[in-house]
């Protein structure tokens, strides 16, 4: 099977960093995605690793380590906005479908 | 950029009822399509994975015939649940993706099922 274990909430304040980690078991294992979604919205793309190491997209990074089976989404500059929840997706080889994480709710405070 | 819509966006039904709903890819070719289910403060579950033209590959534990997927065109994808019931009741999600070997899903806004 397949699985992927994200910390079910964090909470941080405005301006902070903050780190959302992913540890995977997976059948087949192709790259790592990231996806944020606000209440009663659609997923929408954050960040892609294909390769061990970091991605940095703006205020975002994620980071990949195959070897150790897990990832992180990095969060700067937290914005009230960013306050969703997010999810970790792993490509599944052959079948380019995605497996989701069990998501992580962010919680931003002024 | 890639647009996914969903119609209807919400929909209310009562038992043993059929409702389909549409996924479409506005302004790009969608060659595989996904459908997934999500449950209050869950994750996305993926239900089945739908390439145009073929028959919907449905995930473990997905009843084929309740949840009958039909993807007809490159951009038009539809989900009929059939003969719903009240545990039916949960957000759809659809989500597309422009061609083989390209990671990224866009996603529809999802329908809200409710069955009475």
């Amino acid at each position: 099977g397949q699985s992927l274990e994200q910390p079910s909430e964090v909470t941080a304040v405005e301006g902070a960093i903050v780190q959302i980690n992913c540890t995977y078991q997976t059948s087949g294992f192709y790259g790592l995605s990231w996806y944020q979604q606000h209440d009663g919205g659609a997923p929408t793309f954050l960040s892609y690793n294909g390769l061990d190491g970091l991605e940095e997209t703006g205020r975002f990074s994620s980071f990949l380590s195959r070897s150790d089976s897990y990832g992180y989404l990095l969060l700067q500059e937290l914005q009230m906005k960013d306050s969703a929840s997010y999810f970790c997706a792993a490509e599944d080889t052959g079948f380019q479908k995605l497996v989701f994480g069990t998501g992580t709710r962010l919680l931003v405070s002024p | 950029g890639a647009v996914v819509s969903q119609h209807p966006s919400w929909v209310i039904c009562k038992s043993g009822t059929s409702v389909k709903i549409e996924c479409r890819s506005l302004d790009f070719q969608a060659t595989t399509m996904f459908w997934y289910r999500q449950f209050p403060k869950q994750s996305l579950m993926l239900m089945a994975t739908s390439n145009e033209g073929s028959k919907a590959t449905y995930e473990q534990g997905v009843e084929k015939d309740k949840f009958l997927i039909n993807h007809a065109s490159l951009t038009l994808s539809t989900l009929t649940v059939t003969s719903a019931h009240p545990e039916d009741s949960s957000f759809y999600i659809c989500s597309a993706r422009e061609g083989s070997g390209v990671y990224e899903q866009y996603f529809g806004p999802g329908t809200r099922l409710t069955v009475t």
